[in-house]
């Protein structure tokens, strides 16, 4: 199975500043990934596929890069309502699996 | 509109049984592989099962396989996730997924096992 292994686990941060989140592969998944925003209580909410396509209607201050094992989800100006807990998935071989998540939250 | 709705979630004995059901609307079903995933309380996401648009090819996550069964038909545009021998770990909300690439997903259903 391929690993996902994503960082940080949880960052604090204020309205305002830029975050960067990592997913690192175990082996090379071409561009098969996608970010996941979920808020408590709510189903995830696709934010980007193929690695570096922004989903329609999600905000232009997100944007995702990488391919083969390394890949970034940025946040360019946090917005109180980007507080939330974001996940990347690799849709490469099955069976799929996610990152283990990281929970933003306001300092 | 892209819809899909999960339903069949509830409180069942460890070894017990569940069908949940997922339908589908505002999209071809037919033409789209579709997925569960899963989500234990306060943990991260686990893919669970997918089926191919052909309603025989199906692959599952080693946590469940040989215990669940996906189906799908495509008559009635409904997915299914028969879960057989459920354990305390498989205590989770249910979130049925449309596409390869999990682009739309349900609001869940929780499948509670305990005693």
């Amino acid at each position: 199975d391929i690993q996902m292994t994503q960082s940080p686990s949880s960052l604090s941060a204020s309205v305002g500043d830029r975050v960067t989140i990592t997913c690192r592969a175990s082996q090379g998944i071409r561009n098969d990934l996608g970010w996941y925003q979920q808020k408590p209580g709510k189903a995830p909410k696709r934010l980007i596929y193929a690695a570096s396509s922004l989903e329609s209607g999600v905000p232009s201050r997100f944007s995702g890069s990488g391919s083969g094992t390394e890949f970034t989800l940025t946040i360019s100006s946090l917005q109180p309502e980007d507080f939330a807990t974001y996940y990347c998935l690799q849709h490469s071989t099955y069976p799929y699996t996610f990152g283990q998540g990281t929970k933003l939250e306001i300092k | 509109e892209v819809q899909v709705l999960e339903s069949g979630g509830g409180l069942v004995q460890p070894g017990g049984s569940l069908r949940l059901s997922c339908a589908a609307s505002g999209f071809t079903f037919s033409s789209y592989v579709m997925s569960w995933v899963r989500q234990a309380p306060g943990k991260g996401l686990e893919w669970v099962s997918v089926i191919r648009d052909g309603p025989t090819t199906a692959y599952y996550a080693g946590s469940v396989k040989g215990r669940f069964t996906v189906s799908r038909d495509n008559s009635k545009n409904t997915l299914y996730l028969q879960m057989n021998s459920l354990r305390a770990e498989d205590t989770a909300v249910y979130y049925c997924t449309k596409g390869g690439w999990l682009d739309s997903w349900g609001q869940g259903t929780l499948v509670t096992v305990s005693s």
